[in-house]
Parts: C-alpha cells; sequence; structure tokens
C-alpha cells in the first residue's frame, strides 16, 4: 500500500519570507499523481498544486512550487513571498493511476505558521 | 470552476436521530464522489466511495448501515448518519472527482455535534 509521510507536524515562517514544507512517499506504481492540499482555519480543503509523476518539469503555482524528485520519492512544497493568509494546514497526498480507485492518500499534515 | 458545496455547515441534533448532509458539485458532473471524517488536528479519514447509480463502497471499520450514502445523480451525494451517537460528532468532507478523473476537489464540510 502506498503511504504518505510529511515528517514536520509544524512549521513557522516571517512574513515574506520562503518556506519548504517535505513530503515523501512509498509506492511501486510508476505513474501517479501528487497533490498539496491546504487547509486553512475554515477547514475547507483547497488544491494548492498537483504533479503528473511522468512530468519531469516540477509544477508551479504563482508563490507555490514544488520540488519533485521521483527516484528519491520526494514531494516537497515551497512557498515564496510568505503572506499571513498562507498560514493553514497543509497536507500532502498521492493518488496511483491504476486500481487504486481515484482514492487519495493523505499524509498527516504540517500546520504551518505564518509570523508578521 | 470545481466548485463542492456541502449542507448543512454545522448541525446539532439528538441521541438517536438521523442527520442527512448533503454534497453537491455545482459547475460538473461527478460520479464519482467521496466522503471523510476529520478529527482535530488530524488527517482526512475515508470513509466511503460514492459511485452515481450504484452501491457505495466502505473502507475497512465504516458501519455501510450506520452510514448511508445516496448518489443519485451527477451532482449529488448525501451521506445519513443514523441513529446518531455522541461518538459520531465530527467533521465529515465530501469530494467530488474531477472531469479529467484524477483531481478530488472539496467541499466546505459538515459539522456534526450529536447530544
Amino acid at each position: 500500500a502506498q503511504t504518505v509521510t510529511q515528517s514536520q507536524p509544524e512549521m513557522s515562517v516571517q512574513e515574506a519570507e520562503t518556506v519548504t514544507l517535505s513530503c515523501t512517499y512509498d509506492t511501486s506504481e510508476s505513474d501517479y499523481y501528487l497533490f498539496w492540499y491546504k487547509q486553512p482555519p475554515s477547514r475547507q480543503m483547497i488544491l494548492v498544486i498537483r504533479q503528473e509523476a511522468y512530468k519531469q518539469q516540477n509544477a508551479t503555482e504563482n508563490r507555490f512550487s514544488v520540488n519533485f524528485q521521483k527516484a528519491a520519492k520526494s514531494f516537497s512544497l515551497k512557498i515564496s513571498d510568505s503572506q499571513l493568509g498562507d498560514a493553514a494546514m497543509y497536507f500532502c497526498a498521492y493518488l496511483g493511476s491504476g486500481g487504486s480507485n481515484y482514492k487519495l492518500t493523505f499524509g498527516k499534515g504540517t500546520l504551518l505558521t505564518v509570523n508578521p | 470552476g470545481a466548485v463542492v458545496s456541502q449542507h448543512p455547515s454545522w448541525v446539532i441534533c439528538k441521541s438517536g436521530t438521523s442527520v442527512k448532509i448533503e454534497c453537491r458539485s455545482l459547475d460538473f458532473q461527478a460520479t464519482t464522489m467521496f466522503w471523510y471524517r476529520q478529527f482535530p488536528k488530524q488527517s482526512l479519514m475515508l470513509m466511503a466511495t460514492s459511485n452515481e447509480g450504484s452501491k457505495a463502497t466502505y473502507e475497512q471499520g465504516v458501519e455501510k448501515d450506520k452510514f448511508l450514502i445516496n448518489h443519485a445523480s451527477l451532482t449529488l451525494s448525501t451521506l445519513t448518519v443514523t441513529s446518531a451517537h455522541p461518538e459520531d460528532s465530527s467533521f465529515y468532507i465530501c469530494s467530488a472527482l474531477g472531469t479529467s478523473a484524477d483531481t478530488q476537489y472539496f467541499g466546505p464540510g459538515t459539522r456534526l455535534t450529536v447530544l
């Protein structure tokens, strides 16, 4: 079974600085998808960024970018120019491409605090 | 695009009563929806996969007779918590599988409190 590990239960960053959240996963599949979701205090899950494993290019969405290392099974999220609104719980998630019935496997989350 | 709504956003009920939670995909059709439960400061726990026009698939340990799921249309799935008890109090979140079938979009969640 696939597993997703987020080794940082909590992180903090100063406003306008850059922070990197770590995520590693374990899988025997060669084709899959990886996601970062953000859950602010409102508890609405928001898709931050999505990466297809077959793409070598790292996904970016404005201030959010990933460092996808397929061989190392690592998928870290970099937040640049951190803003107060970035404070949230961040979940890394994995979706297999075959036989997974589209079910996501989530990590335990990293709580990000942004200090003014 | 890809907006999912949930209703109600919060509900308080007495022990022994049943509660229905609705999950709607507002701007896309979703043949597959998911129901999660989330305890405070924890990750999401998948309860079941809801497929339009067929029976839901429940995860191990989830009582299908207690958590009834109906996915009668391409835009609506419902979760009914039957004979609710205080231990059923939790935050319930639904998601809908987008048209590309590789991304889930989440509803805002429903906080259930059973007295």
